[in-house]
C-alpha cells in the first residue's frame, strides 16, 4: 500500500509566480490535510479537506492560498502571487474515518515527504 | 496562540542514555496524543500515540507517560542509539481531528 505522495519534492518560483502542490492521499484515505512547515519549526495547520469539501481552513491566510480535494484526482494546494515569506515546506497528510466503541472518529494522519517551495 | 507547548527545543543525550521530552496542552477537548519522529528532509513519521483513556503505553525503547490532571505527556526513549537523531513533535488532537503541533525537540545522541 502506498503512502501519501507529494509532488513535486521541490519547486522554485519567482515572486509573483502561482505554485500548484499536489498531494495523493494513502489508498483508502479520504481527509487530507495540509501543514506548513518553516525552516527549525513546527508543523503549522492550514486545511482539512475531505472530498469536494473543505472543512476547516482556519489555518490559511485569507489571501493567495486555495485548497482543493476534488472527486477524482489529487488534492492542490495553490498559491498565487508568491512571496519570499511562502518559502517553506508543505506537507500534507491523509486519514480514514474510523469507528471504534461505538464512536466515529478520524484515525492517524500519515504525512508524504513533503514539497519545498523556494521563492527567488 | 500555541496550544501544545514542547520543550526541551533541542536535546543531547549520549547512547545508552534515556531522553525525555516533554508536551503541555491547553484544550481540554484534546483525546489523542500522538508523538511523530522527522528526519531532515522526511515528512514527519508516527512514532508512538495515546489516549487518554491511559496513564502509559509502551512499544519498545519508546514510552508515552500522560497526566491527565496535569494537561501533560512525555516521551521517553530508553537506551537511546544515535540512529535516533531526529527531530521529535508532539502533537494533540480532538475528535476532528485538528491535530495542534509542538514546537519540536532536535535529538541528537552522540556515540
Amino acid at each position: 500500500n502506498a503512502g501519501v505522495m507529494q509532488n513535486p519534492r521541490h519547486l522554485v518560483r519567482r515572486r509573483g509566480q502561482e505554485a500548484r502542490l499536489r498531494c495523493s492521499p494513502m489508498k483508502g484515505h479520504s481527509h487530507v490535510y495540509w501543514y506548513r512547515q518553516l525552516p527549525e519549526e513546527g508543523l503549522k495547520f492550514m486545511v482539512y479537506l475531505q472530498k469536494e469539501n473543505i472543512i476547516d481552513e482556519s489555518g490559511m491566510p485569507k489571501e493567495r492560498f486555495s485548497a482543493e480535494f476534488p472527486k477524482e484526482g489529487p488534492s492542490i494546494l495553490r498559491i498565487q502571487q508568491v512571496v519570499r515569506g511562502d518559502s517553506a515546506a508543505y506537507f500534507c497528510a491523509s486519514s480514514l474515518l474510523a469507528t471504534s466503541g461505538g464512536y466515529t472518529t478520524r484515525d492517524t494522519q500519515y504525512f508524504g515527504p513533503g514539497t519545498r517551495l523556494t521563492v527567488l | 496562540q500555541q496550544q501544545v507547548k514542547q520543550s526541551p527545543q533541542s536535546l543531547i543525550v549520549q547512547k545508552g542514555g534515556i531522553s525525555i521530552i516533554n508536551c503541555a496542552y491547553e484544550n481540554t477537548a484534546f483525546d489523542y496524543f500522538p508523538w511523530y519522529q522527522q528526519f531532515p528532509g522526511k515528512g514527519p513519521a508516527l512514532l508512538i500515540a495515546i489516549r487518554p483513556d491511559v496513564s502509559e503505553k509502551k512499544e519498545g525503547r519508546f514510552t508515552i507517560s500522560f497526566n491527565k490532571s496535569a494537561k501533560q505527556f512525555s516521551l521517553h526513549i530508553m537506551d537511546s542509539q544515535p540512529g535516533d537523531s531526529a527531530t521529535y513533535f508532539c502533537a494533540a488532537s480532538n475528535y476532528n481531528n485538528d491535530m495542534r503541533f509542538g514546537a519540536g525537540t532536535r535529538l541528537t545522541v552522540k556515540p
